[in-house]
């Protein structure tokens, strides 16, 4: 069973639509965060949090945003979606400090996004 | 910020070669150092990490060094099989942040 999952897997849209990706985890954990990554360029961090009244701006947050809804549930969204937004993003929950796993990150299996 | 390189970008070996991807981070604070494996279709996973105070760590058929006055860590993969093929990606935290910088990752492929 997936700890965390993702939807859609896939999406199309066009220019200047607003798109929501979803992210929701049963591993209890309270740290979430969404990343994005393109051919060649690794995983690059959009925003995180650290529990349900703490967002924070990861290092490519322009024209992104996030609501954290509940401890298991953080949604991306594109509030008007260009085509260099078209790329694969990921989900990924992490433990509390103390617990010895607090650095380990657990991914979803990713969205598929294609702005056209 | 932290500023991690990874190479070679893409690696092609053998089945039963080994294979080492080399890593390099720019922020001497940093104290954690995993590696992703990420198969077609799926999310990153965890396969293994080692913490500063450490220089060497096993895990049946990988390994990872780090080398911290050089600032460099290494994967290595020994007999290498075609389930091997995937894309792999280092990382570095700074002790407290908790939050990894990524290398822009290896494509590990394995000819049978």
């Amino acid at each position: 069973d997936a700890d965390v999952t993702q939807t859609p897997r896939n999406r199309i849209t066009k220019t200047g639509k607003r798109i929501m990706l979803e992210c929701s985890q049963t591993k209890g954990h309270d740290r979430m965060y969404w990343y994005r990554q393109d051919p060649g360029l690794g995983l690059q961090l959009i925003y995180y949090s650290f529990d349900v009244k703490d967002i924070n701006k990861g290092e490519i947050s322009d024209g992104y945003s996030v609501s954290r809804q509940a401890q298991a549930k953080f949604s991306l969204s594109l509030e008007s979606a260009i085509p260099n937004q078209t790329a694969l993003y990921f989900c990924a929950t992490s433990d509390l400090p103390g617990t010895g796993k607090q650095e380990t990150q657990y991914f979803g299996p990713g969205t598929r996004l294609l702005v056209l | 910020g932290e500023n991690v390189e990874q190479h070679p970008s893409t690696l092609s070996v053998q089945e039963g070669d080994s294979a080492v991807i080399k890593c390099t981070y720019s922020d001497s604070a940093s104290n954690y150092f995993p590696w992703y494996k990420q198969e077609l279709g799926k999310g990153p996973q965890l396969i293994i990490d080692i913490r500063s105070n450490v220089g060497e760590k096993k895990d049946q058929r990988i390994a990872v060094t780090l080398n911290k006055t050089a600032k460099h860590f290494s994967l290595h993969i020994t007999e290498t099989q075609p389930e091997d093929s995937a894309v792999y990606f280092c990382a570095a935290s700074i002790g407290g942040s908790y939050i990894p910088t990524f290398g822009r990752g290896t494509s590990l492929i394995v000819h049978p």
